[in-house]
């Protein structure tokens, strides 16, 4: 099947703690994204890459990084200098010039 | 600064009836239009998109309009169904769909 994967479903860190979140397709496509969605606002773009050892800064990357080693794999990393890291987290893919297909999400809850 | 603004936060139709989901947008610059569907505890799923060299877009019973000059867009859902109950949320971006601005949610309550 192809699609986007992200694990684990519910995270739960304690404050201080770095975290990773993991995002992975199988649809060939060229550009990833990481949005954080919070209670009552719409998506917010946190990082993008547009081809594999490229990525740029979206409207909120303060306190995230990112990678992307690989074309199907674009790992969010959530540092300890974020400072309300609780969210619901999405990672999207997209072919060159078309719409944005979006994983199930990742909650993460700091303790 | 809200670049994109569904001024609805919920909206509630019966059955049948037609929903109209609205969007107004600031950013002139936007050409592209997208129309999401969320669940809770989900992804957004695409569910239509308007480049602005049209005014009208349809696809099945979901049709969004596009007002270039009032930097307005609607989704029309005909007939509602109960399983079009979620949250909408429309998106805007320049040239392709590679850096989307979305708006805060529309949430549409089929009723039976």
């Amino acid at each position: 099947d192809g699609g986007i994967t992200q694990s684990p479903k519910y995270l739960f860190r304690k404050e201080g703690q770095n975290v990773t979140l993991s995002c992975e397709q199988n649809l060939n496509h060229d550009a990833m994204y990481w949005y954080r969605q919070d209670p009552g606002q719409g998506l917010r773009l946190i990082y993008y890459s547009q081809i594999v050892n490229d990525f740029q800064k979206g409207d909120i990357a303060e306190g995230y990084s990112v990678s992307r080693e690989k074309k199907e794999s674009f790992p969010l990393t959530v540092t300890s200098a974020q400072k309300n890291p609780t969210a619901f987290y999405l990672c999207a893919s997209s072919p060159s010039q078309d719409t944005q297909y979006f994983g199930p999400g990742t909650r993460l809850t700091v303790l | 600064d809200q670049q994109v603004k569904q001024n609805s936060p919920s909206l509630s139709v019966q059955e049948g009836r037609i929903s109209i989901l609205n969007c107004d947008y600031t950013n002139s610059m936007f050409d592209y239009f997208l129309w999401y569907k969320k669940y809770p505890a989900e992804g957004p799923t695409f569910l239509i998109s308007i480049s602005s060299i049209k005014d009208k877009n349809e696809d099945g019973r979901f049709t969004v309009f596009l007002n270039k000059s009032a930097k307005h867009l609607s989704l029309h859902i005909v007939p509602s169904q109960p399983g079009d109950s979620a949250v909408y949320f429309c998106a805007a971006s320049t040239g392709t769909a590679s850096k989307l601005t979305f708006g805060t949610g529309t949430r549409l309550q089929v009723t039976l």
